[in-house]
C-alpha cells in the first residue's frame, strides 16, 4: 500500500533557529515528491519538487533532499522566520497513477516559530 | 490569472440542510480535484475530473456527496443531507495536462461547519 509518513507531527522552534522536517514514503514506482506549504486558513502552495535523479534542491532558505534508495526526503529551513509558521505537506507521485490520480499525501508537520 | 476561486469561504449550516460548494479552476487547466481536510486525516481526495469528465470518485464518502463539472470553468460539490461529521475544510485544486510533474494549485478552501 502506498503511504507517506511525516515527522514530527508538530514542532515549535525559536525565530532564527534551523529545523528539519522528515518524509518517509513507500510509494512505488516512484515518480516525484513535492513539498507544499500551507499557511493557516489558506490552501497549500508548492515549495519544491524532487525527481528521482535529484538529491538536493534549494528554494531560498528552504532546502529539500531526497534519498530514493531509502525512500526518504527532508525539508530543511535555515534561519527561521515568523512567516515560516505553517503546515508542511509531503506529496509523492506514483508513476503508474491509479486511484487518487497517483498522488499520496502525508498528514503534514505543523511548524510554529516563536519570537 | 486570479488562481483557483472557491466560494463560500465559510459555511455554517444545520444538520439535514443541503450544502453547495463552488469552484472556478485556473483557465486552461485540464484537471480539477476536490479534497477534504481534517486534523485527523489530513487531505483526502474526494473526486477528480479530466476535461470536465469525472475520472475517479472512489473517495466520495457516500451517496450524500455529489460533484459536477458542467463546463471547464465551474464545478460544484454538493452534500445533501449534511451531517455534523461532514464538518471540514473542502479544497478545490486544478492542474494542467502534466499528470506526472504538474503542480496542484489550490483554492483558499471552504470551511464547512454542520451543527
Amino acid at each position: 500500500k502506498n503511504q507517506v509518513e511525516q515527522s514530527p507531527q508538530s514542532l515549535i522552534i525559536l525565530e532564527g533557529k534551523n529545523c528539519t522536517l522528515q518524509c518517509n514514503y513507500t510509494v512505488s514506482p516512484f515518480s516525484n515528491l513535492r513539498w507544499y506549504k500551507q499557511d493557516t486558513g489558506r490552501g497549500p502552495v508548492s515549495l519544491t519538487i524532487m525527481t528521482f535523479s535529484e538529491n538536493t534542491k534549494s528554494n531560498g532558505r528552504y532546502t529539500a533532499t531526497l534519498d530514493a534508495d531509502t525512500k526518504q526526503s527532508s525539508l530543511h529551513i535555515t534561519a527561521s522566520q515568523l512567516s515560516d509558521s505553517a503546515s508542511y505537506i509531503c506529496v509523492v507521485t506514483n508513476l503508474e497513477g491509479g486511484g487518487a490520480d497517483g498522488l499520496t499525501f502525508g498528514k503534514g508537520t505543523h511548524l510554529i516559530i516563536q519570537p | 490569472d486570479a488562481g483557483v476561486i472557491q466560494s463560500p469561504r465559510h459555511e455554517v449550516t444545520e444538520m439535514g440542510q443541503e450544502v453547495t460548494l463552488r469552484c472556478k479552476p485556473i483557465s486552461g487547466h485540464d484537471y480539477l480535484f476536490w479534497y477534504r481536510q481534517t486534523m485527523m486525516r489530513g487531505l483526502e481526495l474526494l473526486i477528480y475530473f479530466n476535461n470536465n469528465v469525472p475520472i475517479d470518485d472512489s473517495g466520495m464518502p457516500e451517496d450524500r456527496f455529489s460533484a459536477k463539472m458542467p463546463n471547464a470553468s465551474f464545478s460544484t460539490l454538493k452534500i445533501q443531507p449534511s451531517e455534523p461529521r461532514d464538518s471540514a475544510v473542502y479544497f478545490c485544486a486544478s492542474r494542467d495536462w502534466d499528470r506526472v510533474t504538474g503542480e496542484l494549485f489550490f483554492g483558499e478552501g471552504s470551511r464547512l461547519t454542520v451543527l
